[in-house]
């Protein structure tokens, strides 16, 4: 089993809809938990970053992270072309310990 | 802020050829990663270094997989011989500290081995 484990995709919607991205894991130890978002061709950029359990928005932007069933939700309101790219989850048990990435789910937001 | 810089962009060579991968972290990060990240799947952590020391390096494939940050700063990682299975995208990140979880990435080196 894969410590971190995300929904494959590839993922398309319309713009304006809800996108909700996910992830499980299986190493109890994580405890900070991150998303990225990565362009055609670039490096990831961080989009989110929690540490506790419950909800952070940031526009139109919610990470949610239920510790006890080990499991991370990215949402996105109003998605816009923009979003188009491929969005990946990470996490670590902090410190120096790795950071550990999904697979990615591919979304792509038509106009 | 500069952001983290690597070299070079894009990368062919043939099977059993070295090749080379240069970053500069953003300036003052004390932590340098360099992660593998092969199309469709997420980046894979090759080796982990603390200034100049290396914290990680259980997924370096040590035969052929060498890489040094001798100053602290900037780092190279390093292929020889390549082998077809390398082909991937080598992606240099970097973050302020233990305490700072942030990871901030490069654009990578996009490596085809023919």
């Amino acid at each position: 089993q894969k410590e971190v484990e995300q929904d494959p995709g590839p993922l398309s919607v319309p713009e304006g809809a809800i996108v909700s991205l996910n992830c499980t894991y299986s190493n109890s130890a994580f405890q900070y938990f991150m998303w990225y978002r990565q362009y055609s061709r670039k490096g990831p950029e961080l989009l989110m970053y929690t540490y506790s359990s419950g909800n952070k928005e940031d526009g139109r932007f919610t990470a949610q992270v239920d510790k006890s069933s080990k499991y991370i939700s990215l949402f996105i309101r109003d998605s816009q072309p923009s979003d188009s790219a491929t969005y990946l989850c990470a996490m670590n048990s902090g410190g120096y310990q790795k950071v550990t990435f999904g697979t990615g789910t591919k979304l792509q937001v038509i106009p | 802020e500069a952001g983290v810089a690597q070299s070079p962009r894009y990368k062919i060579i043939e099977k059993r050829q070295s090749v080379a991968f240069w970053c500069n972290p953003i300036s003052g990060h004390a932590t340098l990663y360099w992660y593998q990240q092969i199309l469709g799947q997420g980046p894979k952590l090759l080796i982990q270094f603390q200034n100049n020391g290396v914290v990680d390096d259980s997924q370096l494939p040590k035969d052929r997989f060498s890489a040094e940050r001798l100053k602290g700063v900037d780092s190279t990682l390093k292929i020889q011989p390549a082998k077809l299975e390398d082909s991937a995208v080598y992606l240099c990140a970097s973050r302020w500290d233990s305490r700072d979880e942030k990871l901030f990435f490069g654009s990578g080196t996009q490596l085809s081995v023919l």
